[in-house]
């Protein structure tokens, strides 16, 4: 029973490079999510995906991009790492709009752009 | 735009203290409310969920109300233990995403 799963869990890249944080889910989830988290703030959303093929912009989207190819992955790539983005990054994954599930989370990827 | 709002930021207690965190929201038109903890350097994990029909939940020392049309929630951690020492976050389900609070960090001295 894994739930949600994330690699790498630490990564250091240097400005301009790019990369691409994995996650995947086991839960036949329909609906997944990309949030970070900076230092003393909430949560932000990033992009999120309601199921395969279907991706949409959450609140920070810039800098990124998202891919749902199936119903269990939903990779994170950062193109053009730039400092700003030195964060940590969490994967979730739940059931549907309109339903009461909750929501489970992956341990993170703790980025670091030098 | 849900915003969520808890106070207060931090918070240290003596051990055997019951801790009282509260969270509060603007938009009552949520499905649901999700308690996580989050442990320095961890991911988060999930203390409690209460639907919107619902007013509390409770597990072993923790309870949790909700009050929608006010837009608020809190969470009840009895007898406090040092191991209790986390940030708290309070989380709101909306359409489609989960809207946070920053969270609270509990800091319980033995």
């Amino acid at each position: 029973n894994a739930g949600v799963t994330q690699t790498p869990k630490f990564r250091i890249l240097k400005i301009g490079q790019s990369m691409t944080l994995q996650c995947t889910q086991d839960m036949n989830h329909n609906y997944m999510y990309w949030y970070r988290q900076d230092p003393g703030m909430g949560l932000k959303l990033i992009y999120y995906s309601v199921g395969a093929g279907i991706t949409d912009k959450g609140e920070v989207p810039n800098g990124y991009n998202v891919s749902r190819s199936t119903t269990e992955d939903f990779p994170l790539r950062l193109e053009l790492a730039a400092p700003s983005q030195t964060s940590v990054y969490f994967c979730a994954s739940s059931y549907g709009a309109g339903t009461n599930g909750g929501y489970t989370f992956g341990s993170g990827t703790r980025l670091t752009v030098v | 735009k849900q915003e969520v709002t808890q106070i207060p930021a931090a918070l240290s207690v003596p051990e055997g203290e019951n801790l009282v965190l509260n969270c509060s929201f603007t938009d009552s038109a949520i499905y649901n409310l999700q308690w996580f903890r989050q442990d320095p350097g961890k991911g988060l994990t999930s203390l409690l969920l209460i639907q919107s029909s619902q007013r509390e939940q409770t597990s072993g020392r923790l309870n949790a109300s909700l009050d929608k049309s006010s837009g608020r929630s809190t969470l009840y951690i009895a007898a406090s233990q040092p191991g209790d020492s986390a940030t708290y976050l309070c989380a709101v389900k909306g359409d489609y995403k989960l809207s946070f609070g920053a969270g609270t960090t509990v800091t319980v001295r033995a």
